[in-house]
């Protein structure tokens, strides 16, 4: 398996434009999580889904940001719009929850994402 | 709420000599930990786990930790360092169970090794 996919690797936007993070889990995973990484803050949990449904957004940080998996293979991390401060690295990560998990969650290599 | 705490932003030790990057918890209930590794530029690369049995864990590269439950600790173990062990360690905790759940991840800390 190619591992988790992230896409694009790097983004450099203005503020005030829209920004659209993609994920592409491992292949029969049936969580999907999106991370952020700051200097300030470490490593944080923004959202997760289960089989393509949020089940706890609540560190999504306001309501610019929304996320979104429409189907099992693929997932969305869109800002709209982009502010300064959400510069940061962000991380989607998938696991096998089920009965005869292994509980361990997989990371992408990450979209280093610079607002100017 | 559950939270993880890695006392030391940095850690030095010589080739060849053990190493130790500490890890407390706290979390309601039975914890899963973890340890991940970073490397620059890279995403997060999975070393261990501790989910039941045996306090002692070996995990990928050597590693091991072993998990206290009355200190509440999963400190992070190598009998014998090597340079290319120099990375950015994370410990992580999520609460015990069924299903899978959001990580909580510590502050991480530098583990220098010099040769």
């Amino acid at each position: 398996d190619a591992g988790v996919i992230q896409s694009p690797r790097h983004e450099v936007t203005e503020m005030g434009q829209e920004v659209t993070l993609r994920c592409k889990p491992i292949s029969g995973h049936d969580y999907l999580f999106w991370y952020r990484q700051t200097m300030m803050r470490g490593l944080e949990l923004l959202i997760y889904f289960n089989n393509n449904v949020p089940i706890d957004d609540s560190g999504m940080p306001e309501d610019r940001f929304s996320a979104k998996m429409p189907n099992a293979s693929f997932s969305t991390l869109k800002i709209q719009p982009s502010e300064p401060r959400d510069s940061a690295v962000y991380f989607c990560a998938s696991s096998l929850g089920r009965t005869g998990g292994h509980h361990e969650q997989f990371f992408g290599p990450g979209t280093r994402l610079t607002v100017l | 709420a559950q939270s993880v705490a890695q006392p030391e932003d940095q850690v030095n030790v010589a080739e060849g000599n053990p190493l130790t990057v500490k890890c407390t918890y706290s979390v309601s209930g039975n914890p899963y930990l973890f340890w991940y590794v970073q490397y620059p530029n890279r995403g997060l690369q999975f070393l261990l786990k501790y989910i039941t049995g045996d306090n002692l864990v070996k995990g990928s590269y050597g590693f091991e930790a072993e998990f206290n439950k009355s200190q509440t600790s999963f400190h992070l173990k190598k009998p014998s360092a090597l340079v290319s062990d120099s990375a950015l360690y994370f410990c992580a905790v999520r609460r015990g169970g069924g299903g899978a759940d959001g990580l909580t991840f510590g502050k991480g800390t530098h583990l220098i090794i010099q040769p």
